[in-house]
């Protein structure tokens, strides 16, 4: 069964640093694409980040320079480092499965991240 | 980068009824659109792939339309369940990757 866990979220202060995790169960991380997606409170989708299978990575612009994303083939998991953040990264960050052409197949159930002082 | 537009933003329909959603891409996606289903509390649920497949699991009454840019999602009977907030997302250029705002179907 295919399975996404995300765990890291939490209240961080303006500027302050954190990371996510997305541990993946029945497949493998490293043979798929692997999106960050996240949803602000009451809001609609946005697209964070990819990660290809062969390791090329993008940004959306709202986070390049500041968001890193990057996974542990050992471990099978996926991360995002986020940095410098923002009042308006707050949102739930949900790790998917990127299947391309044919959309995000599995998500997980979401992390919370609240930027606040 | 894409912009896709969905209508309409509220959807009000009775169980039983048609519900007709849509999307509207700002260029040619040929067929790559995807829809998706979100309830309150969970993650999005894929629904319709390459716009117009059903993925695993997802029930005969949801359909999907359209190619170019110009896209549908069909619910031909709306079950109690049905009533969430549906996304439509483009993956022909990509990324960066866009979704629609959503339309949010509520029970009248």
């Amino acid at each position: 069964e295919v399975q996404l866990v995300e765990t890291g979220g939490g209240l961080i202060q303006p500027g302050g640093s954190l990371r996510l995790s997305c541990a993946a169960s029945g497949f493998t991380v490293s043979s798929n694409y692997m999106s960050w997606v996240r949803q602000a409170p009451g809001k609609g989708l946005e697209w964070v980040s990819v990660i290809y299978s062969g390791g090329s990575t993008y940004y959306a612009d709202s986070v390049k320079g500041r968001f890193t994303i990057s996974r542990d083939n050992s471990k099978n998991t996926l991360y995002l480092q986020m940095n410098s953040l923002r009042a308006e990264d707050t949102a739930v960050y949900y790790c998917a499965r990127d299947r391309k052409e044919l959309g995000y197949d599995y998500w997980g159930q979401g992390t919370l991240v609240t930027v606040s002082s | 980068e894409i912009v896709l537009t969905q209508s309409p933003a509220t959807l009000s329909l009775s169980p039983g009824e048609r519900a007709t959603l849509s999307c509207r891409a700002s260029q040619s996606v040929s067929s790559y659109l995807a829809w998706y289903q979100q309830k309150p509390g969970q993650a999005p649920r894929l629904l319709i792939y390459d716009a117009s497949n059903r993925a695993t699991g997802i029930p005969a009454r949801f359909s999907g339309s359209g190619s170019g840019t110009d896209f549908t999602l069909t619910i031909s009977s709306l079950e109690p369940e049905d009533f969430a907030v549906y996304y439509c997302q483009q993956r022909s250029n990509w990324p960066p990757d866009s979704f629609g705002q959503g339309t949010k179907l509520e029970i009248k």
